[in-house]
């Protein structure tokens, strides 16, 4: 079946520092990956939407220019933390859909940590 | 727009017993639902999928989810419970194409011995 991959798989770092995750398709092409948020014990929010060779599309309340998103192929997307604050502290997941009824192949996420 | 309502943070029940956890969607489009489930500190695991197909969905570990248009709900349940069966479970709901899911807010499972 298809999968997706994160990397890292968990990040501790300093507040002010900026941080990259890596989200990648490694049997099939995606032209749009999605960027989720969970926060400790809550749901998964829709952060943006990464289209291959095109500007990323943020959901209302999620700043661009803080959460850069970059999809420079069609296997991979990059999330880009920004000047990171204790307060971006999160769990991320990264999602692409495959060809069938709206299936979605989600990575394993990303712990984290902003000190 | 499209949401999800899922009903009762946190359910306990007892090893062996049944287990169901409520989902109902809201969709202006016939939906496609699905269930995950969600270890700590773990990604999500598909337990199953509902996409316009047969209304009763079987998945995996046991897991089974009933589609029903008239009340709009798509709840997850279990014959008998056990002990791995605890975590988080989310329900979502999407649409055609490349569209993002929507998540329900999950509910904890706790199996008790």
């Amino acid at each position: 079946g298809a999968v997706v991959s994160q990397h890292p798989s968990w990040v501790i770092c300093k507040s002010g520092t900026s941080v990259k995750i890596e989200c990648r398709s490694l049997d099939f092409q995606a032209t749009t990956m999605f960027w989720y948020r969970q926060f400790p014990k809550q749901s998964l929010m829709l952060m943006a939407t990464s289209n291959e060779g095109s500007k990323a599309t943020y959901e209302q309340g999620v700043e661009k220019d803080k959460f850069l998103i970059n999809h420079a192929s069609l296997t991979l997307s990059t999330l880009t933390v920004t000047s990171a604050h204790p307060e971006d502290s999160s769990f991320y997941i990264c999602s692409a859909p495959g060809t069938g009824h709206n299936e979605q192949f989600f990575g394993p996420g990303t712990r984290l940590t902003v000190l | 727009a499209q949401s999800v309502t899922q009903l009762g943070s946190h359910v306990s029940v007892s090893e062996g017993a049944l287990v169901l956890l409520r989902c109902n969607y809201s969709s202006s489009v016939p939906p496609y639902l699905f269930w995950y489930v969600q270890y700590p500190n773990q990604g999500l695991q598909l337990l199953l999928k509902y996409t316009s197909a047969a209304t009763l969905v079987k998945g995996i570990n046991g897991f089974e989810a009933e589609f029903k248009k008239s009340e709009t709900s798509f709840h997850l349940t279990k014959p008998s419970a056990h002990m791995s069966d605890a975590a988080e479970y989310f329900c979502a709901v999407g649409n055609s194409g490349n569209t993002p899911l929507v998540f329900g807010k999950g509910t904890r499972l706790s199996v008790i011995a």
